[in-house]
């Protein structure tokens, strides 16, 4: 099982571009989660999707989108990006929402000059 | 502003010495503490989690313990060694979001 899988790995950005983040998850899960990891900041939510058809925005939803694909795949989209962006994103599941064990991606550098 | 608060930023231990890390949060609605662990260039990964009913919990060289009255909590790594330096995150669980702490390196000198 390859668990959570993120592509691309690495990814530079003029400001106004836009680009989608793509996450899939072999495992199963119900739920699925797009965090930002910045330092000093730890990991903060982006958006997350309890189960399939849902998403719902978390602590820092401003200037991202979500779709949940299907039940595997969770895509972050940004449509204009902005140096504020830069960051390392990752993408995880749980089996269910309640879960607090989170398998993480392994992540994507994201800079925006 | 972050809902739970680590500390320190980070920290420097030789081998065989006992890394403290500590966290404290305000929210009482949050059910459960789990901690993880980062290695660098890979995404966290869940090394042991605490129910707030429980005051200590074990596994191995890693030791949560669990203070609800002051609203903290903190993990032990006893005898640590070179393999546990990493960047190590405490969390807190409302409904159906984890809140993580900023974070804390551990650096085990050999």
């Amino acid at each position: 099982n390859a668990g959570v899988t993120q592509t691309p790995k690495f990814q530079v950005l003029k400001t106004g571009q836009s680009m989608t983040l793509q996450c899939a998850q072999d495992m199963n899960h119900n739920s699925m989660y797009w965090y930002r990891q910045d330092p000093g900041m730890g990991l903060r939510l982006i958006y997350y999707s309890a189960s399939e058809g849902t998403t719902d925005k978390g602590e820092v939803p401003n200037g991202y989108n979500v779709s949940r694909l299907n039940k595997r795949e969770f895509s972050l989209r940004l449509e204009s990006a902005a140096p504020s962006q830069t960051s390392v994103y990752f993408c995880a599941s749980s089996e269910d929402p309640r879960s607090y064990e989170q398998y993480f991606g392994p992540g994507t550098r994201l800079t925006v000059t | 502003q972050q809902q739970v608060k680590q500390s320190p930023q980070s920290l420097i231990v030789q081998k065989g010495g006992i890394s403290i890390i500590n966290c404290a949060y305000e929210n009482t609605a949050f059910d459960y503490f789990p901690w993880y662990q980062q290695f660098p260039g890979k995404g966290p990964a869940l090394l042991i989690a605490i129910r707030p009913d429980v005051s200590e919990k074990k596994e191995g060289r890693f030791t949560i313990s669990f203070n609800k009255s002051a609203k903290q909590f903190s993990l032990h790594i006893m005898d640590s060694q070179p393999g546990d330096s990493a960047t190590y995150f405490c969390a807190a669980r409302n409904d159906y979001k984890l809140s993580f702490g900023a974070g804390t390196t551990v650096t085990v000198r050999a």
